[in-house]
C-alpha cells in the first residue's frame, strides 16, 4: 500500500543552519507529495508540493525535489529561523484518489 | 472563501458523556476527512466522507465513533461514552479532490 516514512526527530538546531528533513516513500503509480507544517496549537498548514518527478516545490525558503529513482521529497532549507520551529509532515496523495498519508512528522527547534 | 472551519476549538467532556466536534468544508469542497492527532504523535487518518457516503472509514474505531457528513450542514464526528484515552486533538480536512485542507482541530479532554 501506499505510504510515507519521515526520519524520527527531534531535530534542534541553532539559528542559520542548514535544515534537511528526510522523507522517503512507497506507492504505486505517481503520487503527488506534499510537506505540511504544524505550529503550536494550529492546524497543518500546506508548505510546499510537488505533482511529478523531478518537479521542485518550493515556498518560504524551503526546498524539495520529488526523486522518483529514490522515491525521496527530503525538505531542505539553507538557513532556519527561530520561527521556523513547528512539526513537519510530509505526505502524499495518488492522482485521482482521495487517499492522503501522513509521515509520523518531525519536530524542529531552531536555538537562538 | 474562508477555510476549514471546525468548532469547537477546545471540548471538555466528563467520562461517559458524548462529545461532538463540526467541521464545516471549505466551499466548493465535497471531501472531508477526520485525523486524530494525540499529543506528541503524528496524524491518525479516522475517516474519509462524501457528501452523504462514508468512503473509508478503516482507521474508526469500531466501537463509540462515527462520523457523518449530510447533504446539508457540517460533518460531525461524534464520540459516545468518552474515555480518557479519547483526550486528542482532532483535525478535520478538506479537499477538492487533490491536496487537503485542514482546519485549527478541536481539542477534546476527558476529565
Amino acid at each position: 500500500g501506499n505510504s510515507v516514512t519521515q526520519m524520527e526527530g527531534p531535530v534542534t538546531l541553532s539559528e542559520e543552519a542548514f535544515l534537511t528533513i528526510n522523507c522517503t516513500y512507497t506507492a504505486t503509480g505517481y503520487p503527488s507529495l506534499f510537506w505540511y507544517v504544524q505550529y503550536p496549537g494550529e492546524g497543518l498548514q500546506l508548505l510546499l508540493k510537488a505533482t511529478k518527478a523531478d518537479d521542485k516545490g518550493s515556498n518560504k525558503g524551503f526546498e524539495a525535489t520529488y526523486r522518483k529513482e529514490t522515491t525521496s521529497f527530503h525538505l531542505e532549507k539553507g538557513s532556519v529561523q527561530v520561527s521556523d520551529s513547528a512539526v513537519y509532515f510530509c505526505a502524499l496523495i495518488r492522482y485521482n484518489n482521495n487517499d492522503m498519508r501522513f509521515g509520523a512528522g518531525t519536530r524542529l527547534t531552531v536555538k537562538p | 472563501n474562508a477555510g476549514v472551519m471546525q468548532n469547537p476549538r477546545h471540548l471538555v467532556r466528563r467520562r461517559g458523556q458524548e462529545a461532538r466536534l463540526r467541521c464545516s468544508p471549505m466551499k466548493g469542497h465535497s471531501h472531508v476527512y477526520w485525523y486524530r492527532q494525540l499529543p506528541e504523535e503524528g496524524l491518525k487518518f479516522m475517516v474519509y466522507l462524501q457528501k452523504e457516503n462514508i468512503i473509508d472509514e478503516s482507521g474508526m474505531p469500531k466501537e463509540r465513533f462515527s462520523a457523518e457528513f449530510p447533504k446539508e450542514g457540517p460533518s460531525i464526528l461524534r464520540i459516545q461514552q468518552v474515555v480518557r484515552g479519547d483526550s486528542a486533538a482532532y483535525f478535520c480536512a478538506s479537499s477538492p479532490g487533490t491536496e487537503q485542507f485542514f482546519g485549527p482541530g478541536t481539542r477534546l479532554t476527558v476529565l
